[in-house]
Parts: structure tokens; C-alpha cells; sequence
């Protein structure tokens, strides 16, 4: 089955930084990429996601890098507010999974004011 | 349009208790998932519904069984709660087709003695 590899764990960056989390998955069959964030005590909240047939998606201060052929793909978010603070997981879904999707570890970001 | 609800909100069990936790969703959608939430862990898929009617293991589905009692409802039953299952408990649902976001629920939160 697919496996997601999600790094780093945490990530501490001051207000108004940029932050980078990567992701790794193993099925090369896997066709959709989304991110979720997820604040404390919340529910998982869908923020950008990528389908294998573009190599990256942004929408205002985030963006999505996908590079198939590493099998690697990345959240991006510049000018980080504190508000960002949050885990966020990456996520592949398998064409030959029946539509589930596989999540990384997940990443807490924390913005310092 | 209340999108994916959950009920009990927190539940706590004896080791051997049964229970069964409650998802429904107004949206019509076709696929249904139930994951866990272990801290420090990505979210485990443990059943799926794709559509009424059927019902399809995912990763963990030991000590687990489901019912999709009817398109809007997809329920999770533990037949002999173990303290392994103290866990965050996210139902899901998610359109056929071209869309492929999962809508999250709110979390049911269980803990077993």
C-alpha cells in the first residue's frame, strides 16, 4: 500500500517567515495530494490540494510543489502570521486504493510573534 | 447545512464496554471513512464506505465493525473497547467524481479504562 513520510515534525519560525514541509510518498500511482491543517482540538481542514497532472497550485500566501518523478511534494507558506500556527498533514491518494487516502505524521507549526 | 456531525463529542469506556459512534452527513455524498487520531500520528483510515450498501476495510480495522445504515449515515461500533482504541475518532465524507475533498467531522473523543 502507499506510505507518506512527512517532515519535519515540528517547525518553529518567527512571524513573517517563510515555512517548508515535505512530504515523500511511495506509490508512484498515486494521482491527488491534498494538505490539511488542523487547529488544536479541531477538526482536519482541507487548505490547498494538487493532482499529479500539475506540478504546483498556489492560492494567495500557500502553495503546493508536486515533482513525481522524486515522488516528492511540499506545502509552502511565506509571510507566516500566527494564525498559521497549527499541525498540518499531507495526504496521497492511491489510484489503485479505492479512493482513500493516506496521510503523513503531520507537522506543528508554530509562528512566533 | 450543518456538513458532517458526530455524536457522542467525548465518551469514556471500561475495558470490554461496547459503543457505537454516531456520523451523519447532509450533503449527499456517496463515500463515507472513519479514521483514528493518535497523538503524534497522521490520521489511520480504519473502515470506508464508497457508497450505500458497501463497506471496505482500511488500514486498522481491528476491533472495529461499521453500518452504512443509508446514504447519509455511516456508523462505528467497538464490540470490546481495549485501551488501545483511547483514541481521537474523525468521520468523513467526500462527492463522487471529480471533487476529491474529504469533509471532516468534528471529532469524537474516547478514552477507555
Amino acid at each position: 500500500g502507499e506510505n507518506v513520510e512527512q517532515h519535519p515534525s515540528t517547525l518553529s519560525v518567527q512571524e513573517g517567515d517563510s515555512a517548508v514541509i515535505k512530504c515523500t510518498y511511495s506509490d508512484s500511482a498515486s494521482n491527488y495530494f491534498p494538505w490539511y491543517k488542523q487547529e488544536l482540538g479541531k477538526r482536519p481542514q482541507l487548505i490547498i490540494d494538487i493532482r499529479s497532472n500539475v506540478g504546483e497550485k498556489k492560492d494567495q500566501r500557500i502553495a503546493v510543489t508536486l515533482n513525481k518523478t522524486a515522488k516528492h511534494f511540499s506545502l509552502h507558506i511565506t509571510e507566516t502570521q500566527p494564525e498559521d500556527s497549527a499541525v498540518y498533514f499531507c495526504a496521497a491518494r492511491s489510484g489503485n486504493a479505492g479512493n482513500m487516502l493516506t496521510f503523513g505524521g503531520g507537522t506543528r507549526l508554530m509562528v512566533k510573534p | 447545512n450543518a456538513g458532517v456531525t458526530q455524536t457522542p463529542k467525548f465518551q469514556v469506556l471500561k475495558t470490554g464496554q461496547s459503543m457505537t459512534l454516531q456520523c451523519a452527513q447532509d450533503m449527499n455524498h456517496n463515500s463515507m471513512y472513519w479514521y483514528r487520531q493518535d497523538p503524534g500520528m497522521g490520521l489511520r483510515l480504519i473502515y470506508y464506505s464508497a457508497s450505500e450498501g458497501t463497506t471496505d476495510k482500511g488500514e486498522v480495522p481491528n476491533g472495529y465493525n461499521v453500518s452504512r445504515l443509508n446514504k447519509r449515515e455511516f456508523s462505528l461500533r467497538l464490540e470490546s473497547a481495549a485501551p488501545s482504541q483511547t483514541s481521537v475518532y474523525f468521520c468523513a465524507s467526500r462527492q463522487q467524481g471529480a471533487r476529491e475533498t474529504q469533509y471532516f467531522g468534528p471529532g469524537t473523543r474516547l478514552l477507555v479504562l
